[in-house]
């Protein structure tokens, strides 16, 4: 079956440290995305790719990087300046840059503590 | 800048009873529509999207939504609601014109009691 994997699905770790979360997908999607997600605020665009090799900031970027050096794996890292990292993160695929309809995987829920 | 509102963040129903969640957008032109519903601890399953034509949208589930320009929303429906439709709902809009983001609202929580 086709679908976006996201892994770990719970993620603990102390103040200051840098952490990476996991997301692949074998849509044969182009376009992938990562959003945060606090209770009461929706979701907000962190980065985004439309292609391999590409990425763009999304709208609170500040304390995250990503890459994209192949189709099917996008991986978000959560530095040490993101002031609040605590917060269910998800990912997701499009065919193309936003196109009609966005994928998402099943989340990653990082507890900083 | 394109925006959604979804006024009621927390809505209790009856299993059985109709349901209808509300959704305003900000947008000049005509926007595409989308409706969104998330499990607990789960990520995010498209219900049902609108784009042109008919304004009346069906999704999956049992679920219908309607735009209408004039007031600028895009209401989701259901007849009859069943205990799992208990989670939460996202109503969502992105520009018709070229590619530009999706702009989520900040979503309902629906409790179903029997």
């Amino acid at each position: 079956d086709g679908g976006i994997t996201q892994s770990p699905k719970y993620l603990f770790r102390k103040e200051g440290q840098n952490v990476t979360l996991s997301c692949e997908q074998n849509l044969n999607h182009d376009a992938m995305y990562w959003y945060r997600q606090d209770p009461g605020q929706g979701l907000r665009l962190i980065y985004y790719s439309q292609i391999v090799n590409d990425f763009q900031k999304g709208d609170i970027a500040e304390g995250y990087s990503v890459s994209r050096e192949k189709k099917e794996s996008f991986p978000l890292t959560v530095t040490s300046a993101q002031k609040n990292p605590t917060a269910f993160y998800l990912c997701a695929s499009s065919i193309e840059y936003f196109a009609n309809e966005q994928f998402f995987g099943p989340g990653t829920r990082l507890t900083v503590l | 800048a394109q925006s959604v509102t979804q006024p009621d963040i927390h809505i209790t129903v009856s299993e059985g009873a109709s349901l209808e969640l509300r959704c305003n957008y900000s947008y000049g032109a005509t926007p595409y529509l989308f409706w969104y519903v998330q499990s607990p601890g789960q990520g995010l399953q498209l219900l049902l999207k609108y784009f042109s034509g008919d304004t009346l949208v069906q999704g999956i589930k049992g679920f219908e939504a309607e735009f209408k320009r004039s007031q600028s929303s895009f209401n989701l429906r259901k007849p009859s609601v069943h205990w799992s439709d208990a989670a939460e709902y996202f109503c969502a809009v992105r520009s018709s014109g070229g590619y530009q983001k999706v702009t989520f609202g900040t979503g309902t929580k629906l409790q179903v009691i029997p």
